[in-house]
């Protein structure tokens, strides 16, 4: 079955230092990826995601990804990080669940903390 | 603003009480979705509504009652739930047919509804 792995569960950086969210995932095809993010108390919003297209996303914030097939990973950075961006991050993969049929599997989320 | 509101935010029920869950999207989405977010866990998706028609049921139990009466509208009901079901609530939705192919449209979620069965 395909599957989704953040490696870590919690990540703390120091305000405008670079943020590696790690990700990586299982799938037997050409997956979609997503990162989301939920600041505390609100609903996950769509960071960016990858859908066959080029290789390295840009996204909302600053957020950038890069689709590594070969390692299977799909990690999430960000040059500086801004205390605003302190959250919980999901990486998110589509899931093949037999004929035409496909659905999200998310990951069991990193949260990150900006210190000042 | 994510287009995508839920009511009410914040909920405490007895194990006996009757209540409903609201979420409404503004954004002429076709498909709608229910998960259930527990502390340590990954997020869990309930159900899925395909143009107002329910196309999933991930073996949620009978006391959640999902109801869909257009594609702008979703409720949850909850009767007689247990401890365990306390969790954040969230509804989302997306343009395109849930389980359309592997360009699975992105999804748009309410800020959840915060659960406590006491």
């Amino acid at each position: 079955a395909q599957s989704v792995t953040q490696l870590d569960s919690h990540v703390s950086v120091s305000e405008g230092t670079p943020v590696l969210l790690r990700c990586n995932y299982s799938s037997s095809y050409s997956p979609s990826l997503f990162w989301y993010v939920q600041h505390p108390n609100k609903g996950l919003q769509l960071l960016l995601k990858y859908t066959s297209a080029a290789t390295l996303v840009k996204g909302i914030n600053g957020f950038e990804a890069e689709f590594k097939k070969s390692e299977t990973s799909f990690h999430l950075t960000k040059p500086s990080a801004h205390m605003s961006d302190a959250a919980e991050y999901f990486c998110v993969v589509t899931d093949y669940s037999g004929g035409s049929n496909y659905k999200l599997t998310f990951g069991k989320g990193t949260l990150l903390t900006v210190n000042p | 603003e994510t287009g995508v509101t839920q009511t009410p935010r914040h909920l405490v029920m007895g194990m006996t009480n009757k209540k409903s869950l609201k979420c409404e999207q503004h954004l002429g989405h076709n498909a709608m979705y229910w998960y259930k977010q527990s502390a340590k866990k990954p997020l869990e998706l309930m159900f899925v509504y395909n143009f107002k028609e329910q196309t999933e049921n991930n073996s949620v139990p009978s006391r959640f009652s999902p109801e869909c009466p257009n594609s702008s509208h979703l409720f949850l009901h909850l009767h007689t739930l247990q401890p365990e079901d306390s969790a954040l609530y969230l509804c989302a939705s997306s343009q395109g047919q849930a389980g359309s192919g592997p360009n699975y449209d992105e999804q748009y979620f309410g800020p959840g509804t915060r659960l406590t069965v006491t």
